[in-house]
């Protein structure tokens, strides 16, 4: 298994501003996702991050909106960036851990935002 | 197009009584089956797992069940505690290079003392 921790755990923002939520594993991971998780909905992928190349956007998702990095194996950060109200929603990094059988993916506690 | 579809969308059940969870899906090919408990503004936590080849699978009070053929599977929850009180997500795996995922919408329920 993996144990995965986000900062914050949540947040208020005023609109037009900008986020940056971290993720960080207590163990090397080759796969690493962010996903959205809208007001009442299921989890939506944004983005997957792999250690050392550019992030694979969703469609629907952009770079310039949602800006990822991936330093190493245990850390990823997403950022919301000129956030509006409609990006209200819960932010969950997840990873597939390296030796994970049948594609085991573990989510972290998420980061609950709300933009004014 | 891959989809999952849950059924019911919500449930409110008694404390004590059983209860079972539905799930259709069309993904393929299809990898695997998980059932995940989604606890109020928590990231879901893993409750089963389950290849092509098994039909049933157990954790604790939980008992999922997959049927191939028919592309459906269930979750039981026997005994029912208010701490059982959440979404259940059924999400099924594609046998894809990007390990693509489908995610139902979830079933929420509601256990009452």
């Amino acid at each position: 298994s993996a144990v995965i921790s986000q900062k914050p755990s949540r947040d208020i923002c005023q609109r037009g501003t900008s986020l940056t939520i971290q993720c960080q594993v207590d163990s090397q991971v080759t796969m690493m996702f962010w996903y959205r998780q809208q007001p009442g909905q299921s989890l939506t992928l944004i983005a997957t991050a792999n250690q050392g190349s550019e992030a694979t956007y969703e469609s629907g998702f952009v770079i310039d909106k949602f800006p990822i990095s991936r330093p190493n194996l245990t850390f990823s950060t997403l950022t919301v960036s000129n956030m509006s109200p409609e990006d209200s929603s819960i932010y969950l990094c997840s990873v597939e851990p390296r030796l994970a059988r049948a594609k085991t993916q573990y989510f972290g506690p998420g980061t609950r935002l709300l933009v004014l | 197009k891959n989809q999952v579809e849950q059924s019911p969308q919500s449930l409110i059940i008694l404390e004590g009584k059983n209860c079972t969870l539905q799930c259709n899906y069309t993904v393929s090919p299809f990898s695997n089956l998980r059932w995940y408990k989604q606890d109020t503004g928590r990231g879901p936590v893993s409750l089963t797992i389950m290849t092509f080849s098994e039909n049933t699978k157990s954790n604790g009070r939980y008992t999922a069940t997959l049927d191939a053929d028919t592309k459906q599977s269930s979750l039981h929850i026997t005994a029912s505690q208010l701490s059982d009180s959440a979404s259940y997500i059924c999400v099924v795996s594609a046998e894809t290079g990007r390990r693509a995922l489908t995610f139902g919408s979830g079933t929420r329920l509601q256990v009452q003392p």
